[in-house]
């Protein structure tokens, strides 16, 4: 089984403050995912990781595939309300992406 | 993309009892899968809904406790039988299109 790694559990922070979640493993991976999710609905994909030191923006959000393909990052910059959820980072462990190991999850709340 | 609609989305059980939860798909699909998320954790693969064959179950979860049904391409069911405490949790159904997952909003499951 390849773990995942997630790091921290729990961050609480004000507004406009800026975060790093970490996702470890000791295994080589072909792929991340990382993933959102707000209570009462199901993860929604934030992005997909493929390439060794790849670095990918969404708006605030920036998400970094270590170089040997073990561990990701994500770092919110200038965090707000509305990104408070629970952050997951995942691996598609089969021939389906719907087939996913996830880290243990990141429960993010940023006061207003 | 798939939407995937999940019924019931909450329910409340008494114990030793089963709860069956819909999931539908709005496509055709090969795989559907079912996970498990108990209260502030992160989200455990139970099993692989197989259309035409036996559900594929994952260490720790067995077919007597978590039956499931796959009649066609864009449907599934999974029964939580005889349920305790212990169950209490949210249960949600994914797919896998391409490189991508999407879930169904769960099924908040309290078992008293």
């Amino acid at each position: 089984t390849q773990l995942l790694e997630q790091s921290p559990q729990f961050l609480s922070i004000q507004e406009g403050e800026n975060l790093t979640v970490y996702c470890n493993s000791s295994s080589v991976f072909s792929s991340l995912q990382w993933y959102r999710q707000e209570p009462g609905e199901g993860p929604v994909l934030l992005v997909t990781v493929v390439t060794g030191g790849e670095v990918k923006k969404l708006k605030r959000l920036t998400f970094q595939f270590g170089d040997a393909r073990k561990d990701s990052s994500l770092h919110i910059t200038a965090a707000q309300p509305g990104d408070t959820g629970l952050y997951l980072c995942a691996h598609a462990g089969g021939t389906s992406y719907g087939k996913l190991t996830f880290g243990q999850g990141t429960i993010l709340t940023v006061h207003p | 993309s798939a939407v995937i609609s999940q019924k019931p989305s909450r329910d409340i059980c008494q114990r030793g009892t089963s709860l069956t939860i819909q999931c539908q798909v709005d496509s055709q699909v090969t795989m559907m899968f079912w996970y498990r998320q108990q209260p502030g954790q992160s989200l455990t693969l139970i099993a692989t809904a197989n259309q035409g064959s036996e559900a594929t179950y994952e260490s720790g979860f067995v077919i007597d406790k978590f039956p499931i049904s796959r009649p066609n391409l864009t449907f599934s069911t999974l029964t939580v039988s005889n349920m305790s405490p212990e169950d209490s949790s949210i249960y949600l159904c994914s797919v896998g299109q391409g490189s991508l997952a999407f879930f169904g909003q769960g099924t908040r499951l309290t078992v008293v």
